[in-house]
This record gives structure tokens, sequence and C-alpha cells, in this order.
């Protein structure tokens, strides 16, 4: 199953776009990506997901790459409720759901 | 809906008791999950369950148990706790399997062995 790599933290000012990158050299064509992020140790929320089409909803933004072995979740105007850790995460089946270390989110005023 | 929700909250326990964590879920929700987070660390998964009657382990079962007697709860059950189990627990369901079906996690229950 793919791993993913992600940055540590990242700062991002208020009402400004966040962009968090990711990378997932080693995806299958099967597997989808996906975005949750955890805000103070509460649980996951799922956020966004796809497979190689970039996709929009309410909350962000994902683009992935043509080659599948990065995506950008993109938050277009990021709030100080926004602070929180993201994972992203490849999956192709409900048991191989891995989590890493995650990106910790700080916007700041 | 209420979604997922966790009974207790916080937990404290000595080495060598035993507890249920308590989970229940009201989405009509095939697929239920019990992960761990250690601090700063990602989530790892303990069990899961497919459905009544149908569970199995994750990636670290060891020292848990699980079962499934209704589509609604989950519980998981610490025998003999031990300080390597002091973390996080959370639940979660999702309708189905499948690479397109998104987990609802729960507010998760923090547990401490001393």
């Amino acid at each position: 199953d793919a791993k993913t790599t992600q940055p540590p933290s990242m700062d991002c000012a208020e009402g400004r776009a966040a962009n968090l990158p990711c990378n997932h050299s080693t995806i299958s064509g099967n597997e989808y990506v996906y975005w949750y992020r955890q805000i103070h140790s509460q649980g996951p929320q799922y956020i966004i997901h796809g497979l190689k089409n970039n996709e929009t909803n309410e909350m962000a933004s994902l683009i992935i790459t043509e080659d599948r072995k990065s995506s950008t979740l993109i938050l277009p105007h990021a709030t100080l409720r926004d602070t929180a850790v993201y994972y992203c995460i490849v999956k192709a089946n409900f048991n191989k759901f891995y989590f890493g270390s995650g990106t910790k989110l700080n916007v700041k005023p | 809906n209420a979604g997922v929700t966790q009974t207790p909250k916080f937990r404290i326990l000595k080495i060598g008791q035993s507890m249920t964590l308590q989970c229940t879920q009201d989405m009509n929700h095939n697929y239920m999950y019990w992960y761990r987070q250690d601090p700063g660390m990602g989530l790892k998964l303990i069990y899961y369950s497919v459905g009544a009657g149908i569970t199995d382990k994750g990636e670290v079962p060891n020292g848990y148990n699980v079962s499934r007697s209704t589509t609604e709860d989950f519980p998981l059950r610490l025998e003999l706790a031990a300080p390597s189990q002091t973390s996080v627990y959370f639940c979660a369901s999702s309708y189905e399997g499948g690479p397109t079906s998104e987990q609802y996690f729960g507010p998760g229950t923090r547990l401490t062995v001393t």
C-alpha cells in the first residue's frame, strides 16, 4: 500500500489560501487520495477525496497531479478555525487506511 | 443523527484492570473500526468489523478484543490493562468498505493506564 509524505508543519495567514502538499509516489491505480483533519485531538474529520481528477466541495479543493504521485489540498480562505493537523491518506480498501503524522497547519491572524 | 458516539470520554485504569470502551453509531453503517492514537502520532487500526457477527484484526490488535452483536454497537474490550495501552481511542464507521467510502469518527476516549 502506498504511503504518504507530508511536511510536519505549515503557517498560513488568516484569509489567505492554504496549500498543503502530499507526496504519494508509490500510489497504485486503484487507490484514492483522501484528506482528513483533526482539530485539537477531536476525532478526525473527512474533508475530500479523489482518484485522478481535481475535486472541489464546500470545504476545500483537491488537486492531483497527472501522474498521481502528489496532490495538494487547498483551503481557499483559511480561518483560525482551520488550525488543525491535516492527514493525507491513500486508500484502496477499508482496512488499508493508514494515517501518517500529518501536517500541522497554523493559521495566524 | 448523533453520528458516532463513544463512552466514556476519559478513564484512568490501574495496571491489570479491565474495561470496555463503548461505541455506537446511528447511521446504519455496516463497517466499524477501532483506532488508537499515541501522542504526536497518526491513528493505527486495532480491529474492524464488516457487519454484525464479523470482526477481524487490524494493525495493532494485541491486548484487545471486540464483538459486534448488532449493527449499531462495536465495543472494544481491554483485558489486563498495561501502560503501553495509554492512548486516545477512536471509533469510526462507514457505509461500505470500498475505496470511495469515507469513515466517520467519534470524539474519542482518552485512556490512561498507571
